[in-house]
């Protein structure tokens, strides 16, 4: 149950576009196609804006797009907005019902 | 509305116990699994745990598992994290989460702070 690896930060300006990586193995990312994604403020709940790698949920901007190749999902941002900054988690499901999140990317909107 | 409510979190010495509840309103919460996610301060999300819908089959990371146990009350719509011999490093926000019906997480309370610190 070893965390996916996220970068620890990134940044662009706004109009941008920003790209993810998440790097998991073939015990999970690489298997599954349950790749998710959530952004949290700072000291807010964290909210899904990704699932099954590429969907995604009601109300949330197609600014916003998910991928996988392999063992890396990918969550692109285009046209940042300041309100864009936040950290962003992915999370995949590991087998025998368990979930592993990644340890986080901080986007800074420049 | 979905609304999920955490409480129970707290300050206790290490070696000590403490149980969390998750109140849960605005679905049909017999119908979903539940999940348990933490994030230490300043750091990233970390699952814990996983529960069926009708309670029958438990996960946990191996981190937590043999010390914490989750279960839940459909009649009284809550959540639980019963958390036992406890260490410095589970100190965390403690959030509950619904699940989709699927394999991710939609909706999630606020949080509740564990400390766990002598």
């Amino acid at each position: 149950q070893s965390a996916l690896t996220q970068p620890r930060s990134v940044s662009g300006s706004p109009g941008q576009s920003v790209t993810i990586s998440c790097t998991g193995t073939s015990s999970d990312v690489g298997v599954y196609n349950y790749v998710s994604w959530y952004q949290q403020h700072p000291g807010k709940a964290p909210k899904l804006m990704i699932y099954d790698v590429t969907k995604r949920p009601s109300g949330v901007p197609d600014r916003f797009s998910g991928s996988k190749s392999g063992n890396t999902a990918s969550l692109t941002i285009s046209g940042l907005q300041a309100e864009d900054e936040a950290d962003y988690y992915c999370c995949s499901y590991a087998g025998s019902y368990t979930w592993v999140f990644g340890g986080g990317t901080k986007l800074t909107v420049l | 509305e979905v609304q999920l409510v955490e409480s129970g979190g707290g300050l206790v010495q290490p070696g000590g116990s403490l149980r969390l509840s998750c109140a849960a309103s605005g679905f049909t919460f017999s119908s979903y699994w539940m999940h348990w996610v933490r994030q230490a301060p300043g750091k990233g999300l970390v699952w814990v745990s996983r529960i069926n819908s009708d309670g029958s089959s438990t996960s946990y990371a191996d981190s937590v598992k043999g010390r914490f146990t989750i279960s839940r009350d459909n009649a009284k719509n809550t959540l639980y994290l019963q958390m036992n011999s406890l260490r410095a490093e589970d100190t965390a926000v403690y959030y509950c989460a619904r699940d989709s019906g699927g394999w991710y997480l939609v909706y999630w309370g606020q949080g509740t702070l564990v400390t766990v610190s002598s």
